[in-house]
């Protein structure tokens, strides 16, 4: 089973919301990312837990503030963001941070207004 | 210089065809290789890794991995139509924090009946 599931799949916005994106896995990996993805571009990687400890942050804003309350679970909050933030949000999982086999989500997509 | 280098097609082939998609990148201390498959609306999907030099074949997909050339390419035999998609090629970077996946543009192949 490599299912990697995340809420919503579609989200709408004002800047002046505060809402949440909820990545959840049962696979056992102990690497949890998350990407945001721009139309006809790659994935671009956010922030990645290893092991429930957050172990990079790309020098992401800081309206976007990400959160692992346990091995299996991710979640991303969203604060006061900008239309430029409209993107798809991908999670992804490995078994660890050495072993880079990423199994991408559904991913969120998301419009700020 | 990017990291990771992709034509970004589209590359068009007809039904049965061989298609071959390539890409190359500029650290020599990767380790890890990786080719993603992305429909159009979706999320990436893991479909080959491959971390030694030579071949590697799954199914229709062969990954080869040339470490002295920096250069990893994935063969799709049979093409069909459901193969059109945008193909992700991803090389790992390592860091003390912990890898990371570095991602090209992307190929967008396209598959004629």
């Amino acid at each position: 089973d490599t299912e990697v599931t995340q809420t919503p799949k579609h989200l709408v916005m004002g800047m002046t919301n505060k809402k949440s994106l909820k990545c959840e896995q049962h696979m056992g990996h102990r690497a949890m990312y998350w990407y945001k993805q721009k139309a006809k571009k790659p994935p671009e990687l956010m922030f990645v837990y290893s092991y429930e400890k957050l172990s990079i942050n790309e020098s992401v804003p800081s309206r976007f503030s990400p959160e692992c309350p346990n091995s299996s679970l991710l979640n991303l909050h969203l604060h006061a963001l900008q239309p430029e933030d409209s993107a798809l949000y991908l999670c992804a999982s490995s078994l660890s941070g050495q072993d880079l086999r990423q199994y991408f989500g559904p991913g969120t997509r998301l419009t700020v207004t | 210089q990017k990291e990771v280098e992709q034509n970004s097609g589209p590359l068009s082939v007809p039904e049965g065809a061989i298609a071959s998609l390539n890409c190359t990148y500029s650290d020599r201390g990767s380790q890890s290789f990786f080719w993603y498959r992305q429909y159009s609306g979706k999320s990436p999907e893991l479909i080959m890794s491959i971390y030694s030099n030579g071949d590697k074949e799954d199914g229709r997909f062969t990954a080869q991995l040339n470490k002295a050339s920096q250069y990893v390419s994935l063969l799709i035999r049979d093409s069909q139509p459901s193969d059109s998609a945008t193909y992700l090629c991803a090389v790992n970077r390592l860091r003390a924090q912990g890898g990371k996946l570095i991602f090209g543009q992307g190929t967008e192949l396209s598959v004629k009946p």
